[in-house]
Formats: structure tokens, sequence, C-alpha cells
């Protein structure tokens, strides 16, 4: 059981370039979550999804699309990187909304955006 | 919109102490509360979750109550350790409004533990 796994690591950009940071969860959870973190901004939501086949915006979603095609996996899309979205991304899944539930956090993925 | 506050931004205190980390929110519809460890470099723990209709939690050397009257939460570390230095976030599961299914989080609080 691998929980909650990010792909890549690490990645270096340039100004314009595009790529997709892959989320995966082997819990059968149906929320997803991307946040990122930046130097005292804490935890920011990006984007989610309650479900295969949804998305919705967070509190910080230009410049990233997702898309949740399978219940087990979130991508998260940058198409035009910018140096403002130098971050690390976090990717988190829960079974659901409720008084008992929690999120399970990815270790992350650092991005530069040069 | 839900805010969450943690005080202090950054704790140093020498190994043995008890400690006291504080946590505010804004808006009171929740599910319940989550204490999270963030170590250098790593993803983050769940320590603590305390449901809404729950006073407080522990777990071994942690403690942590709820207030959500008040929208008050704190994290009590007894007989501190150099191991517990992380940073320490605390957040919320919205209930309502157009945060509802989504985590909120402070911006945390740092500690460092010195031998």
């Amino acid at each position: 059981n691998a929980g909650v796994t990010q792909t890549p690591k690490f990645r270096v950009l340039k100004t314009g370039q595009s790529m997709t940071l892959l989320c995966a969860q082997d819990m059968n959870h149906e929320y997803m979550y991307w946040y990122r973190q930046d130097p005292g901004m804490g935890l920011r939501l990006i984007h989610y999804s309650v479900g295969e086949g949804t998305t919705a915006k967070g509190e910080v979603p230009d410049g990233y699309n997702v898309s949740r095609l399978k219940k087990q996996n979130f991508l998260l899309g940058l198409e035009s990187a910018a140096p403002s979205q130098t971050s690390v991304y976090f990717c988190a899944s829960a079974r659901l909304a409720g008084v008992s539930d929690t999120q399970y956090f990815g270790p992350g993925t650092r991005l530069t955006v040069l | 919109k839900q805010e969450v506050t943690q005080i202090p931004a950054a704790l140093s205190v020498p190994e043995g102490e008890n400690l006291v980390l504080n946590c505010s929110f804004t808006d009171s519809a929740i599910y319940n509360l989550q204490w999270f460890r963030q170590d250098p470099g790593k993803g983050l723990t769940s320590l603590l979750l305390i449901q809404s209709s729950q006073r407080e939690q522990t777990s071994g050397r942690l403690n942590a109550s709820l207030d959500k009257s008040s929208g008050r939460s704190t994290l009590y570390i007894a007989a501190s350790q150099p191991g517990d230095s992380a940073t320490y976030l605390c957040a919320v599961y919205n209930a309502g409004g157009t945060s509802y299914g989504k985590l909120t989080f402070g911006q945390g609080t740092i500690l460092t533990v010195h031998p």
C-alpha cells in the first residue's frame, strides 16, 4: 500500500515550457487535491476533485489545469510555466469530507521555473 | 472565507520543556481540526485529528484541544525532545460555505528544541 505518490520529485523548467505533475493514490479515495507551498504563505489549494471526472477551482487556480480521468490519478498541468510558479507542490487524497476524515499527503514535487 | 492563524510563528526551547502551540480559526462550521507535522523538505504527517464534537485528543506526549465556539485549538507537547523539531501546521476541514470539503491551513509554527 503505497498511499499517495507524486511524479516527478524534482523538476527545473524554463519560462514558457509546459509540464504535467502526476498524483496517484491506491486507497480508493474519492477526493483529491493539489496544493502549493511557498515560504510564509502556508499551503494553498490550487484545484481539487470530489470524484472521477470532476474538477473544481481552489484558492489559486490561475495558470494551472487539472484532470481526473481515473479515480486513482489526479494530474496537474502547467501550460506555460512562469517564475511565479516556482514552488513545492503537494497532492493529497481523502476518503470523503466528514468528521473523521483526514487528507493523506504525497511527498511533494519541488519545481523551479527559470 | 475561513482563515486560520497560528501563534507563535517560531519557537525555540531547551529540551525537556513543556510547550503550547496555538491555532485560531474564523468560521466554526468545521468537520474537524487537524495538527500536522512537516520536517524540512518532506511532506505532511498527520499527528492528531479532533472531530468537531470532541474537546481533545491525545497521542503519546501530544495533546490537542478544541474550543469550536471560540475558534481556538492548542497543541500541547510534553517533555520536548530535539526530535520534535519541525514545523507544526494546524488545518480545519470546512463543513460549509465556499470552503466546503477543503482544508484551510495556518502558516505553521517552526519549533526548534535544542539539547
